[in-house]
């Protein structure tokens, strides 16, 4: 089945102690996104490729970033991770802007900061 | 203007009711208004979406609501079943543009 999968489903790191994040697709969709979704909270878009094209949100902290090497993974990378970035990370994928956007969910990788 | 406005925060209604969810939007230029459906532990999956252009679709128990005038639309479940409890989210986007803008959630529970 085309899907989207995220790895680890849990992930449990220090204080300060970099953390990165995997997305993989078998979609073939030109745009993958990263939300942030903290407990009973909306999910936040913390930026997305349209292809190799990067797009930040203008209120993501520069301590998150992200890398696409190719069309099927994206990585979300947490340079000092803080308590406050505790929550669960989603990444998403669609087949491009044009028309419904409609998104394809990751299960989640839930980040947990010691 | 960016913000859709969800509520409840949550809900509870007893199996066979009907569970209502409401959203309020404030920016005309949204022309596509999806669901989504989260269970614990699991990203969002698109449940049913609408276009401005009709005021109502239905797929089997779920129902949206379209009111233009008013800058709203609701989620109604019909039947509603313990297998349904589950948190939602309204969103909204202007189609062709890069974002979805979605609410804040509601969970809810269906009591068996």
């Amino acid at each position: 089945d085309a899907m989207v999968i995220q790895n680890p489903r849990y992930q449990v790191t220090q204080f300060g102690k970099p953390v990165t994040l995997s997305c993989s697709q078998t979609l073939n969709h030109n745009v993958m996104y990263w939300y942030q979704q903290k407990s009973s909270q909306a999910p936040k878009l913390l930026f997305h490729y349209y292809d190799k094209d990067f797009n930040n949100e203008a209120d993501t902290p520069d301590n998150f970033q992200s890398r696409r090497p190719n069309t099927s993974f994206c990585f979300l990378d947490i340079r000092s991770p803080g308590l406050g970035d505790a929550a669960m990370y989603l990444c998403a994928t669609s087949r491009d802007y044009s028309g419904a956007n409609v998104l394809t969910f990751g299960a989640g990788s839930r980040l947990t900061v010691l | 203007q960016q913000q859709v406005k969800q509520s409840p925060q949550s809900l509870i209604v007893q199996k066979g009711g009907i569970s209502i969810i409401n959203c309020a939007y404030e920016n005309t230029a949204f022309d596509y208004f999806p669901w989504y459906q989260q269970f614990p532990g699991k990203g969002p999956a698109l449940l049913i979406a609408i276009r401005p252009d009709v005021s109502e679709k239905k797929e089997g128990r779920f129902t949206i609501s379209f009111n233009k005038s008013a800058k709203q639309f609701s989620l109604h479940i019909m039947d509603s079943q313990p297998g349904d409890s589950a948190t939602y989210f309204c969103a909204a986007q202007i189609q062709g543009a890069q974002k979805l803008v979605f609410g804040q959630g509601t969970r809810l529970t269906i009591n068996p």
